[in-house]
């Protein structure tokens, strides 16, 4: 099944210690994005990508970067990793035809 | 700044009942429009997509749509406990063929 995957499902990683969560989707989408959800708060875009192209959300903080190396996988590092950035990291796809997003299953990350 | 306003809940309603989760946008240039369900700890999930004013219903979800007031709603009718969960609208932001807006989402519990 055409699905978007994401790795680890579980990330605990140490007060500044840099970290990586990937993304990969099999429904040939152009545009991949990364959201930060905190607790009962609404999804927050951090950036996404449309075929190549990177656009960054202007409030996202410089901590955090993307690299999409081809059109199936999508990377977020997190520079130093602080207390506040503890949440739900989301992944999700779409077309470029505006049919809604698909999401991967999350990355929760617990910075200790 | 485009908003998205949903009432926080909980909604609560008993099994069998219709639960009525109610959207509105601030984005006259939104054409196309999403509720996504979203499971505690998991991520979202897309269970209708409306782009007409009026209704369209799909099994027990009816999605309601009025562009001139800007309002969006959904309707689960024979409510089950398994519905319980947080409900996101998503309007599809107007400048973009792509890019959704979402909401924080109403907590919907179902009463055995």
């Amino acid at each position: 099944d055409a699905m978007v995957i994401q790795n680890p499902r579980y990330q605990v990683t140490q007060f500044g210690k840099p970290v990586t969560l990937s993304c990969s989707q099999t429904l040939n989408h152009n545009v991949m994005y990364w959201y930060q959800q905190k607790s009962s708060q609404a999804p927050k875009l951090l950036f996404h990508y449309y075929d190549k192209d990177f656009n960054n959300e202007a409030d996202t903080p410089d901590n955090f970067q993307s690299r999409r190396p081809n059109t199936s996988f999508c990377f977020l590092d997190i520079r130093s990793p602080g207390l506040g950035d503890a949440a739900m990291y989301l992944c999700a796809t779409s077309s470029r035809t505006g049919t809604g997003y698909t999401f991967g299953s999350g990355t929760r990350l617990t910075v200790v | 700044q485009k908003e998205v306003e949903q009432n926080s809940g909980p909604l609560s309603v008993p099994e069998g009942a219709i639960a009525s989760l109610n959207c509105t946008y601030s984005d006259r240039g939104s054409q196309s429009f999403f509720w996504y369900r979203q499971y505690s700890g998991k991520s979202p999930e897309l269970i209708m997509s409306i782009y007409s004013n009026g209704d369209k219903e799909d099994g027990r979800f009816t999605a309601q749509l009025n562009k001139a007031s800007q309002y969006v709603s959904l309707l689960i009718r024979d409510s089950q406990p398994s519905d319980s969960a947080t409900y996101l609208c998503a309007p599809q932001e107007g400048d973009s063929s792509y890019k959704l807006i979402f909401g924080s989402g109403t907590r919907l519990l179902v009463r055995p």
